[in-house]
């Protein structure tokens, strides 16, 4: 079984649908989760930047933590095809040094 | 947020000769980087970590003297791969942690070798 788990999708949904996408994961050590949009051939874009349990929004953007679950969502509210991409999601403990551990990224497509 | 910078974007070199890839934190220093190797439709698979002033970590099954990894300061990080054959070809991005901020990654390098 793989630390972080995520449906590899592809998650087809229309213009202005709203999008959710999560991870699970094992590991109860890790503290810090983001997300990242990747365009294909690009490097990873930070979406959102969360600590710990709890809600995040910014934009269309809301990242939701559950530790007790170790689960994590993003929501994209009014999704657009500039959103189609692959999303990942990643995680890390505590310590400054360590590595992040990855999901294997959910290809999104919104279809105009 | 912040930036990190990586170059070239796209490298075609012959087989046997070495490409060196650079990656500097624009706004942030960054005492750890982090390389990473893409396959198409796959996840980023760690290569290693970079330590500024210090050697690289690199992860199991990755050769040190394949993929020499210099962080020579605060703000620039560099792998050559060296000797490179066509498995080498791959997408390689780098990433910087801002402390506080999170991770953030290069627009990443295309390698092609013939």
């Amino acid at each position: 079984q793989k630390e972080v788990e995520q449906d590899p999708g592809p998650l087809s949904v229309p213009e202005g649908a709203i999008v959710s996408l999560n991870c699970t994961y094992s590991n109860s050590a890790f503290q810090y989760f983001m997300w990242y949009r990747q365009y294909s051939r690009k490097g990873p874009e930070l979406l959102m930047y969360t600590y710990s349990s709890g809600n995040k929004e910014d934009g269309r953007f809301t990242a939701q933590v559950d530790k007790s679950s170790k689960y994590i969502s993003l929501f994209i509210r009014d999704s657009q095809p500039s959103d189609s991409a692959t999303y990942l999601c990643a995680m890390r403990g505590s310590n400054a040094g360590n590595m992040l551990t990855f999901g294997g990224g959910t290809r999104l497509m919104v279809k105009p | 947020g912040a930036v990190v910078s990586q170059h070239p974007s796209r490298v075609i070199c012959k087989s046997g000769t070495s490409v060196k890839i650079e990656c500097r934190s624009l706004d942030f220093q960054a005492t750890t980087m982090f390389w990473y190797r893409q396959f198409p439709k796959q996840s980023l698979m760690l290569m290693a970590t970079s330590n500024e002033g210090s050697k690289a970590t690199y992860e199991q099954g990755v050769e040190k003297d394949k993929f020499l990894i210099n962080h020579a300061s605060l703000t620039l990080s560099t792998l050559t791969v060296t000797s490179a054959h066509p498995e080498d070809s791959s997408f390689y991005i780098c990433s910087a942690r801002d402390p506080g901020q999170g991770s953030f990654f290069g627009s990443g390098t295309q390698l092609s070798v013939l």
